[in-house]
């Protein structure tokens, strides 16, 4: 069945890095945009980043331009982000998302929870 | 950044009565390619978010048919016609006419 699995999350000390990892099977990879979307403990959801089907184009929020970075792997059917210099404000749990056709995101996984404490 | 705003915040409801939740943008979401990019999402408490709601009012593979939306330019509306038990969560719209893409508070719904 269609499914995404994120990992990599963990915690991690104020100005690390870390890498998200989100596995994707019972579709074709390749064929859909990707995105990245995070929940802060008790509040609401944040869109973070979307990559095209390709890998051509990529679009980040103002809130993390600059210290993420989407990537993806077709040949691994594997989403990526790589997160540096991280604060406590980071702390979340981080979705990935499959983007259907009209921007709506018709898949999602169970999340990995990443925790930015010292 | 287009604001989406939600309300009510909380609604309480009654098994079997109908629900409404409405969003409004800070401006329209009319793409230029004449399409609106408005869904709703239902999170249930301790699980992913989950589509309900694509381009208005298309409801999503496999949704009940009690879920409904509605609207145009920057005023929507999701609507329940007899809330179920698993209805419970929170709700959420979602613009995508333009990046950042950005999503509503959220709205509670419980039962009384």
């Amino acid at each position: 069945q269609v499914q995404l699995v994120e990992s990599g999350g963990g915690v991690v000390q104020p100005g690390r890095s870390l890498r998200l990892s989100c596995a994707a099977s019972g579709f074709t990879f390749s064929t859909f945009g990707m995105h990245w979307v995070r929940q802060a403990p008790g509040k609401g959801l944040e869109w973070m980043t979307l990559i095209f089907f390709d890998g051509s184009h990529k679009y980040y929020a103002d809130s993390v331009k600059g210290r993420f970075t989407i990537s993806r792997d077709n040949s691994r059917n594997t989403l990526y982000l790589q997160m540096n210099s991280l604060t406590t404000e980071d702390t979340a749990v981080y979705y990935c998302a499959r983007e259907a056709r009209y921007f709506a995101l018709d898949v999602w996984g169970k999340g990995t929870t990443v925790t930015v404490s010292s | 950044d287009i604001v989406m705003t939600q309300t009510p915040l909380s609604s309480p409801v009654t098994l079997g009565q109908p629900a409404s939740i409405s969003c409004r943008s800070s401006q329209s979401l009319v793409h230029s390619d004449g399409n609106t990019y408005l869904s709703w999402l239902q999170q249930r408490p301790g699980q992913p978010p989950r589509l309900l709601i694509y381009k208005i009012s298309n409801r999503f593979s496999g949704v009940p048919d009690r879920f409904s939306g509605s609207g145009a330019g920057t005023d929507f509306t999701l609507k329940i016609s007899r809330v179920e038990a698993e209805d419970v969560g929170v709700y959420y719209c979602m613009q995508g006419t333009q990046f950042p893409i950005t999503f509503g508070q959220g709205t509670r719904l419980e039962i009384k």
